[in-house]
């Protein structure tokens, strides 16, 4: 059973429109969430994180919004840039020995001109 | 780039014989991970040390055994390589180090496994 799921497998955006990619998730003991982003043949690296003591959390054109009753968060990239093709995974960890990060299945974002 | 190094990058292999994947790092961290990824399933974890011949068990471990006889390398094995165990294998290392929540993970660039 996913404790992480990303429910859209691809989402494609106009460039320079904004892009919402989702992430709900069923473990109440998370406390940390991230947003990892990978290129092909590339490892994940990261982009953003939020503790749960926030709501939201802002860098540049990256903003992660976390909604702790729904259990839900998300990724908000404004302006949306080709650059930004990739595929987007969420993560999260809590309270467990060793920081072991559960990710959810990847969301495939193509941006396009 | 976080001083971590994945060898091979890319392996093809028959059903039955043993594989062993590497992963090196310049960081001198006690934790590392070996994560594979699948469509569909995101990353999930295989194995995971915290120290030199300390490692423990994760989500995905049946069929994968580990090492750890240095801090700067961390061995993953398939004993007897299956065509489920076909997947992009990946290493990573945690940024602080402490083992705890709100620590985020670098990764290694992966290593492509074929198994047929």
């Amino acid at each position: 059973d996913q404790q992480v799921k990303q429910n859209s497998p691809s989402l494609s955006v106009q460039e320079g429109r904004i892009s919402i990619l989702n992430c709900d998730y069923t473990n109440s003991m998370f406390d940390y969430f991230l947003w990892y982003k990978k290129y092909p043949a590339e490892g994940p690296t990261f982009l953003i994180s939020i503790s749960s003591i926030k709501d939201k959390n802002e860098d540049g054109r990256f903003t992660v919004f976390l909604n702790k009753s729904a259990k839900h968060l998300s990724l908000h990239i404004v302006p949306s840039q080709p650059g930004d093709s990739a595929v987007y995974f969420c993560a999260a960890s809590g309270n467990n020995a060793g920081n072991m990060l559960t990710f959810g299945g990847g969301t495939r974002l193509m941006v396009k001109p | 780039d976080a001083g971590i190094t994945q060898s091979p990058r890319h392996k093809v292999t028959e059903t039955g014989t043993p594989v062993t994947l590497r992963c090196h790092q310049t960081e001198n961290h006690r934790y590392m991970y070996w994560y594979r990824q699948d469509p569909g399933h995101g990353l999930r974890l295989i194995h995971y040390s915290y120290g030199v011949k300390d490692t423990d068990k994760g989500e995905v471990s049946d069929g994968y055994s580990v090492s750890r006889s240095k801090t700067e390398d961390f061995l993953l094995t398939l004993e007897s390589a299956t065509s489920s165990q076909t997947s992009v294998y990946f290493c990573a290392i945690s940024e602080k180090d402490r083992g705890l929540s709100n620590e985020k993970l670098f990764f290694g660039s992966g290593t492509q496994l074929s198994v047929l």
